[in-house]
């Protein structure tokens, strides 16, 4: 079955730098990557998403990259703030092309912290 | 915001003691799960459901039952509390029709802990 690796586990960034957290999948069938992020005594929540027809997609400070060739992707999120501090989780589904059926796996999660 | 509510919020319990754990949702979504979400972070699938009378085994093995009779409520029960039971139970919902765009809605979890 399908197996999603995340790196790093931690990460601490200074305000206004970038961070990036990358994951791996073994399952060339996937087509839907989407990312959460999960605020201290919450439930994770949807950020953004990106599926094998595209390369890359952006939304104002945030963006993911996609390589199928070597099943990776990755969540870049540029002039970090306070606010960005959270755990963040990658995952992967092989969904119907333009949709999903949301059995995703998940990622083991990161730590982002980020320093004022 | 999503309009999915879990209670309790927290729950500390004796072992061997029957819980039960709610999930509802007010989006009317086909598909809901369940996952436990461990100390070191990772969420584990334990249970899901496509429908009413629809509910399957995820991919961590659990002692824990849930049902399905209405499209709104899915919850989780553990008939005999132990320790090892501790964790943190977060429910989700997802649209099942045309318009699926892939999103989980997650509740703000269930935080359980058995002595």
């Amino acid at each position: 079955g399908e197996n999603v690796e995340q790196h790093p586990s931690t990460l601490s960034v200074q305000e206004g730098d970038s961070a990036v957290i990358k994951c791996t999948y073994s399952d060339s069938a996937s087509n839907y990557f989407p990312w959460y992020k999960q605020e201290l005594g919450k439930g994770p929540q949807l950020i953004i998403d990106i599926r094998s027809n595209v390369g890359e997609k952006k939304d104002q400070r945030i963006a993911v990259t996609l390589n199928k060739t070597a099943k990776h992707f990755s969540l870049h999120i540029t002039e970090t703030q306070p606010e960005d501090s959270a755990v963040y989780f990658c995952a992967a589904s092989k969904g119907v092309y333009g949709g999903a059926t949301n059995k995703l796996i998940f990622g083991t999660g990161t730590l982002l912290a980020v320093q004022p | 915001e999503a309009d999915i509510y879990q209670t309790p919020r927290y729950l500390v319990i004796g072992t061997g003691k029957k819980i039960t754990l709610e999930c509802s949702q007010t989006m009317g979504h086909d598909k809901m799960y369940w996952y436990q979400q461990d100390p070191g972070m990772e969420l584990h699938l334990i249970h899901y459901s496509y429908g009413v009378n629809s509910t399957e085994k995820g991919d961590l093995s659990s002692e824990s039952t849930v049902s399905r009779i209405r499209t709104e409520h899915f919850p989780l029960t553990l008939e005999s509390a132990r320790p090892s039971h501790t964790s943190q139970y977060l429910c989700a919902s997802s649209d099942g029709s045309g318009r699926n765009t892939g999103e989980l809605f997650f509740g703000e979890g269930s935080r359980l802990t058995v002595l």
